[in-house]
């Protein structure tokens, strides 16, 4: 069964522009969850989708948003680029919503803006 | 605030040796824990989980973690370590009344086995 896949692997952005990075889980997983990984404030999550609606969301400013779907496909977008956006972005998915199931996480998209 | 905590930031060890990563917590009601390792240009694993039960908990590769209720910890052990062990190890921390994920990450402890 494939695993988690995330596209593009590496992104550069300038400041100001905006970004789309994709999602695909594991198939048959129905709950798709965003990660930004940093070496300063380490993992925090952005949102989670499930059955194409949004159930959770971290502490992120309305540039960040998502949307999952109908084939569980999420996609996270990231308007006017700041610096402090670059990171890795980790996508996980889980077969169903929320802990205690175990998320699947793929290999990340590294955002670095310029 | 709810946190999660790694208080070492690299944890050295010799091959063979048992190995102990260290995580506490601080998180209302009973949450359920985490351990998940980072490879190198490598997403999370997940290496075990606590729901409920047993405050022992037994994961892959040969790993456990012994959660302590009164201490609020959550530590991941290994009775001999190998090289190929060597990584970044995340402690993570689900409330259950959030209905979701919200999963809360600690800082990361980088593991490493010397041969």
């Amino acid at each position: 069964k494939a695993g988690v896949t995330q596209t593009p692997r590496y992104l550069i952005k300038t400041r100001g522009q905006q970004v789309t990075l994709s999602c695909s889980p594991i198939s048959g997983h129905r709950s798709v969850s965003w990660y930004q990984q940093t070496p300063g404030q380490g993992l925090q999550f952005l949102f989670e989708y499930f059955s194409e609606t949004q159930r959770n969301k971290g502490n992120f400013p309305g540039r960040f948003s998502g949307r999952q779907f109908s084939n569980s496909r999420s996609e996270m977008n990231v308007s006017t680029l700041e610096l402090g956006d670059s990171a890795l972005y980790l996508c996980a998915s889980s077969l169903l919503a929320g802990a205690p199931n175990e998320q699947f996480f793929g290999p990340g998209t590294r955002l670095t803006v310029l | 605030a709810q946190s999660v905590a790694q208080p070492e930031d690299q944890v050295n060890v010799a091959e063979g040796n048992p190995l102990t990563v260290k995580c506490t917590y601080s998180v209302s009601g009973n949450p359920y824990l985490f351990w998940y390792v980072q490879y190198p240009n490598r997403g999370l694993q997940f290496l075990l989980k606590y729901i409920t039960g047993d405050n022992l908990v037994k994961g892959s590769y040969g790993f456990e973690a012994e959660f302590n209720k009164s201490q609020t910890s959550f530590h991941l052990k290994k009775p001999s370590a190998l090289v190929s062990d060597s990584a970044l190890y995340f402690c993570a921390v689900s409330p259950r009344d959030t209905g979701g994920f919200k999963t809360i990450f600690g800082a990361g402890t980088r593991l490493f086995v010397k041969a």
